[in-house]
């Protein structure tokens, strides 16, 4: 089974700068692949990005791109340009059939 | 708007309550999902079901009872719950091939009393 570990519980930072949020996992797995969803304080979780472990490029989405580093088992978010509406919870799952969450990490954006 | 809408949104329950849980979707997917997110805790996985088959039950009290009566709809039954039930139920649907991102409805705010 995959383990997912976040170890930032809360992130600070000012709009427009960027931010980095940690994701490590363990896997023995030769294929396997990530997510990263954002949840607001709606509630609702919301879908991000994808990263294939195959994948030849590191996975891109608008103001978000994945810091895919195979060997050291890490696939951190890095959000260009933070806005307000960033603020929320971050959370990282590995593929599977259900997922496996971590614990997420709290970003809060200030003016 | 996902696609994946869950009624009731907020609900409060006695101890000794029934209600259920609904979540709809019509995305075409034949997985769905219930997950319980209680404060401080990461998001945990209750059931799943493929094409109505109940595919994995993580270990849940009897006092929740999921049904799956079509690929579109999936209800939590409630009963008899405790004051720790209380959390954020978060339903999902996805393609049913593995590796297909999850859609999640809003979720429905339960507390019991």
């Amino acid at each position: 089974a995959q383990k997912i570990t976040q170890t930032q519980p809360g992130m600070f930072v000012q709009e427009k700068e960027a931010v980095t949020l940690d994701c490590t996992y363990d896997t023995s797995d030769p294929s396997y692949g990530l997510f990263w969803y954002k949840q607001p304080s709606s509630g609702e979780m919301i879908f991000l990005i994808y990263q294939g472990s195959y994948d030849q490029q590191n996975a891109t989405e608008g103001r978000y791109s994945l810091n895919f580093q195979k060997a050291r088992k890490s696939a951190n978010l890095v959000i260009s340009a933070s806005q307000l509406g960033d603020s929320a919870m971050y959370f990282c799952a590995p593929v599977g059939t259900a997922l496996i969450f971590g614990k997420g990490t709290t970003l809060s954006v200030s003016s | 708007e996902t696609g994946v809408t869950q009624t009731p949104r907020h609900l409060v329950m006695g101890m000794t309550n029934k209600k259920s849980l609904k979540c709809e979707q019509h995305l075409g997917h034949n997985a769905m999902y219930w997950y319980k997110q209680s404060a401080k805790k990461p998001l945990e996985l209750m059931f799943v079901y493929n094409f109505k088959e109940q595919t994995e039950n993580n270990s849940v009290p009897s006092r929740f009872s999921p049904e799956c009566p079509n690929s579109s709809h999936l209800f939590l039954h409630l009963h008899t719950l405790q004051p720790e039930d209380s959390a954020l139920y978060l339903c999902a649907s996805s393609p049913p091939i593995e590796g297909n991102e999850q859609f999640f409805g809003p979720g429905t705010r339960l507390t019991v009393l």
